[in-house]
């Protein structure tokens, strides 16, 4: 079965550093990840996916099939990146998506 | 646009009591999918539909139904409920359900079991 594993649960850094929130998943075939970020008060919205290889807020994120991971970067932290990220997965077909637990970044002045 | 819409915010029943949330996905969004999310089981698929049609359902047991409207239009029901069913219920729509499709969530609907 296909799984995701956010293995921080809280990350804790200085505003200026850089950021990486990882994300690893098992899955034989050939997954579509995401990541998704929640706000304090807001709606869980998508930050990034894997097919369109985009960079959103200075986010980046690589696919390494070899290590099945699927790391969230970003070279300088902001202090409104302070939300919770999840990382996710597709193996089928249609929007059903596995989550990862979920890691809370906070950004510290 | 006007967002995802999730009715009731907040919910409190009894064990045993059925409930019904409703979701009322962005316009021209026809793939509506329900998530449950709990502290301790995190994000959980439920199930997805289509113009309709159930497409995707996941690992809950036969009291978790949902079924959509022709105007898009979902709700999602729970019957004899149990103290485990208290969680924030997810609702997000797509335009359709191609693989990787962009999902819009509600803000949930809060439900407590007493």
């Amino acid at each position: 079965a296909q799984r995701v594993t956010q293995p921080e649960k809280l990350l804790s850094v200085f505003k200026g550093a850089p950021v990486e929130l990882k994300c690893n998943y098992s899955y034989s075939g050939s997954p579509e990840l995401f990541w998704y970020v929640q706000y304090s008060r807001q709606r869980l919205q998508l930050l990034l996916r894997h097919i369109s290889r985009e960079s959103i807020k200075g986010f980046t994120a690589d696919l390494n099939k070899g290590e099945t991971s699927f790391h969230l970067k970003k070279p300088f932290a902001q202090e409104e990146d302070s939300a919770m990220y999840y990382c996710a997965l597709i193996t089928g077909g249609g929007n059903k998506l596995t989550f990862g637990t979920g890691t809370q970044l906070k950004v510290e002045l | 646009k006007a967002g995802v819409t999730q009715t009731p915010r907040y919910l409190i029943k009894t064990r045993g009591q059925q409930v019904t949330l409703s979701c009322s996905p962005i316009s021209g969004h026809r793939s509506v999918s329900w998530y449950q999310q709990t502290p301790g089981q995190g994000l959980q698929f439920l199930f997805e539909y289509f113009s309709e049609t159930q497409r995707n359902k996941g690992n809950f047991p036969g009291r978790f139904s949902g079924r959509q409207f022709s105007n898009s239009r979902s709700e999602m029901n729970v019957s004899t409920l149990e103290l485990g069913d208290s969680a924030l219920y997810l609702c997000a729509s797509s335009l359709g359900t191609g693989r990787g499709e962009k999902l819009f969530f509600g803000s949930g609907t809060q439900l407590s079991v007493l």
